[in-house]
């Protein structure tokens, strides 16, 4: 069994805080790395695919950063706003010589509040 | 533009019971998944499949049953439904070089 793990499990913010997250996953044979947020009631939708290390994505106020030689990537959320309160998941797949072995493991999660 | 459909959306079972779950995505994709969603767990992959005609089992394969005998149909099955199989239940798909995963809009299933 792949060990993803996030941190924190939940995390309260007011408005207009910045906050990140981290995601810890194995450093042998990384393939790629995903995030994605997950609305109550509704799917989870990818934010960022990363595949490289130093990888450095930017969607809005929303980024993404990413370290495979020591397994962790991290997620950060600038001027927080209640429309960011979501689960964020992260995901890995492992693979080697540039194909991936198909497995998508998820990690538990990140709960994210803001309040106004 | 359909993407990914999961039959049924709602449904209760007796202890015993079985019951088909289906996937169907309409882009062509070629691996597929099933996870289940309970309280503070996050998503737990049950199997996966990376083409037509093969599958594999994921973390908590137990109890359930899959095929993939058409390259857009995933079906995940339950032979003796148990309460502890109580959870939502979704299907993913992406495609082989890019794996950005999108979801159906699960399937809640109770087993009293």
């Amino acid at each position: 069994i792949l060990n993803v793990e996030q941190s924190p499990q939940s995390l309260h913010v007011q408005e207009g805080d910045s906050t990140n997250f981290t995601c810890s996953f194995p450093s042998s044979n990384f393939y790629a790395l995903h995030w994605y947020r997950w609305e109550t009631a509704k799917s989870p939708e990818a934010l960022f695919v990363m595949t490289l290390n130093g990888d450095e994505k930017k969607k809005g106020r929303i980024s993404a950063t990413l370290n495979t030689k020591e397994g962790y990537s991290y997620l950060y959320i600038k001027g927080s706003q209640p429309e960011d309160s979501a689960t964020y998941l992260c995901a890995f797949i492992q693979g080697a010589g540039g194909t991936s072995y198909g497995k998508l493991t998820f990690g538990q999660g990140t709960i994210l509040t803001v309040h106004p | 533009n359909a993407g990914v459909t999961q039959t049924p959306k709602f449904r209760v079972l007796k202890t015993g019971q079985s019951m088909t779950l289906l996937c169907a995505q309409d882009m062509n994709h070629e691996y597929m998944y099933w996870y289940r969603q309970d309280p503070g767990m996050g998503l737990r992959l049950i199997h996966y499949s990376v083409g037509e005609g093969t599958t594999a089992k994921g973390e908590v394969p137990d109890g359930y049953n899959v095929s993939r005998l058409k390259k857009q149909n995933f079906l995940l099955g339950l032979e003796s439904a148990a309460p502890s199989q109580t959870s939502v239940y979704f299907c993913a798909s992406s495609y082989f070089r890019n794996p950005e995963a999108f979801f159906g809009q699960g399937t809640r299933l109770t087993v009293v």
